[in-house]
């Protein structure tokens, strides 16, 4: 089982909609987690932190729950910028090693 | 600030042939990592060095070696080039060495192919 796992996608929306992704961990000791985003062809960049609180950054939601081990991201209002693969991120533990998802690909069009 | 460089962008190798990825960063960070990229396997660690004077295995360093040349540049060899070994190589930087885990500021990339 892979450590970090999520649904590739694509997820295709219309411009304006709602869209959440999931993603799953498998390691109990890992402490920080984070969504990057990655356009084609270029290299990731990080979106945003998750917390155990959760946290908002403009129409980017960001959720942790511990119990289940998932972490979640919520984009409202997509827009065609949007666009992109957005990549599940949690670390090891030590070392500031971080364990990388395949990514989940979102497409929003007109 | 240029943030983290990497040289060169593109490059096309036979098998069997060595060649030194570089990666430089300009934000004074600690740690550097280098990453492969391959369709469907995500971003997987090749090494890192957690300080200057420091390096470690990551999760797929066969076929490898680096050098922590100073604080800024972290380069990655291939001694000798296999075909599995085309993918896209990100070096990354981040700031202080925790338990927990910062922010990783990325490089554009090298995309490596072995013939």
């Amino acid at each position: 089982r892979k450590e970090v796992e999520q649904d590739p996608g694509p997820f295709n929306v219309p411009e304006g909609a709602t869209v959440a992704f999931n993603c799953t961990y498998s390691n109990s000791a890992s402490q920080s987690f984070f969504w990057y985003r990655q356009d084609c062809r270029k290299e990731p960049k990080l979106l945003m932190s998750v917390y155990s609180s959760g946290n908002e950054d403009g129409r980017f939601t960001a959720q942790l729950n511990r119990a289940s081990q998932y972490i979640s991201l919520l984009i409202r209002d997509s827009k065609l910028s949007d666009s992109a693969t957005y990549l599940c991120v949690g670390n090891t533990g030590t070392a500031s090693k971080l364990t990388f998802g395949t990514g989940t690909r979102l497409q929003v069009t007109l | 600030n240029a943030g983290v460089t990497q040289t060169p962008k593109f490059q096309v190798l036979k098998t069997g042939q060595s060649m030194t990825l570089q990666c430089a960063q300009d934000m004074n960070h600690n740690s550097m990592y280098w990453y492969r990229q391959d369709p469907g396997m995500g971003l997987r660690l090749i090494y890192y060095s957690a300080s200057e004077g420091t390096t470690d295995k990551g999760e797929v360093p066969n076929g490898y070696n680096v050098s922590r040349l100073n604080k800024r540049e972290f380069s990655l060899r291939l001694e000798s080039a296999a075909p599995s070994q085309t993918s896209v190589y990100f070096c990354a930087s981040s700031e202080i060495q925790l338990i927990g885990a910062d922010t990783q500021y990325f490089g554009p990339g090298t995309r490596l192919t072995v013939l």
